[in-house]
């Protein structure tokens, strides 16, 4: 299996502009997360969904943060106007119910605003 | 609520043992992680150990869990340059399934 996919893997923008993060997990997993890296708060759990369907979100940050899992292959988090306090590294990971509920990560998107 | 805690930094000499500590308030954790983080990667799960377990051994790594003091510890023998990286400890529920990540602690490694 190729593992979770991330797109952009890097992306620099500017202030006010809207970004989206994309997300494939591996096949057959039922469980989606979505993580924010900073150096400040280190690792944050934003939202996650199980079976497509959104389980928790407390860890949105504010209404600007939306996301999505149209599907059992694909995922979105968008940043809707982004700021610089956003520039962080979002990780994508998925796991299957069982074997450990192990969670595999996706090698992140690097996201700068400036 | 749930939480991880761990020291930030650790230096230990090539060759010796390493041995990274973690402290968790869960008590109904299922599932306990260590994860591995190289410089601009993502997370690489090390070992897991499932809570009813005290011990468990993968080659150069040793886990070794005290539930009643809700500690955990992750050894890694003979560590080598390679070893350099942020190792997160991480625990579970088994009923909510989210998993709560600790800081990290940085493992450096001298020579």
């Amino acid at each position: 299996d190729a593992g979770v996919i991330q797109s952009p893997r890097h992306e620099v923008t500017e202030m006010g502009q809207e970004v989206t993060l994309r997300c494939k997990p591996i096949s057959g997993h039922d469980y989606l997360f979505w993580y924010r890296q900073t150096m400040m708060r280190g690792l944050e759990l934003l939202i996650y969904f199980n079976n497509n369907v959104p389980i928790d979100d407390s860890g949105m940050p504010e209404d600007r943060f939306s996301a999505k899992m149209p599907n059992a292959s694909f995922s979105t988090l968008k940043i809707q106007p982004s700021e610089p306090r956003d520039s962080a590294v979002y990780f994508c990971a998925s796991s299957l119910v069982g074997a450990g509920n192990t969670i595999y990560f996706g090698e992140g998107s690097w996201l700068t605003v400036v | 609520g749930e939480d991880v805690e761990q020291s930030l930094f650790l230096s230990v000499r090539e060759g010796d043992s390493s041995v990274i500590n973690c402290t968790y308030t869960d008590s109904s954790s299922t599932y306990l992680y260590w994860y591995k983080q190289e410089p601009g990667a993502g997370l690489q799960l090390l070992t897991y150990i499932f809570s009813n377990m005290d011990m468990k051994q993968d080659q150069r790594l040793t886990v070794l869990l005290n539930k009643k003091d809700k500690h955990l510890s992750l050894r890694i023998a003979d560590t080598q340059t390679g070893d350099s990286a942020i190792y997160f400890c991480a625990e579970r529920e088994s009923s909510a399934s989210k998993i709560i990540f600790g800081s990290g602690t940085r493992l450096s490694i001298r020579p």
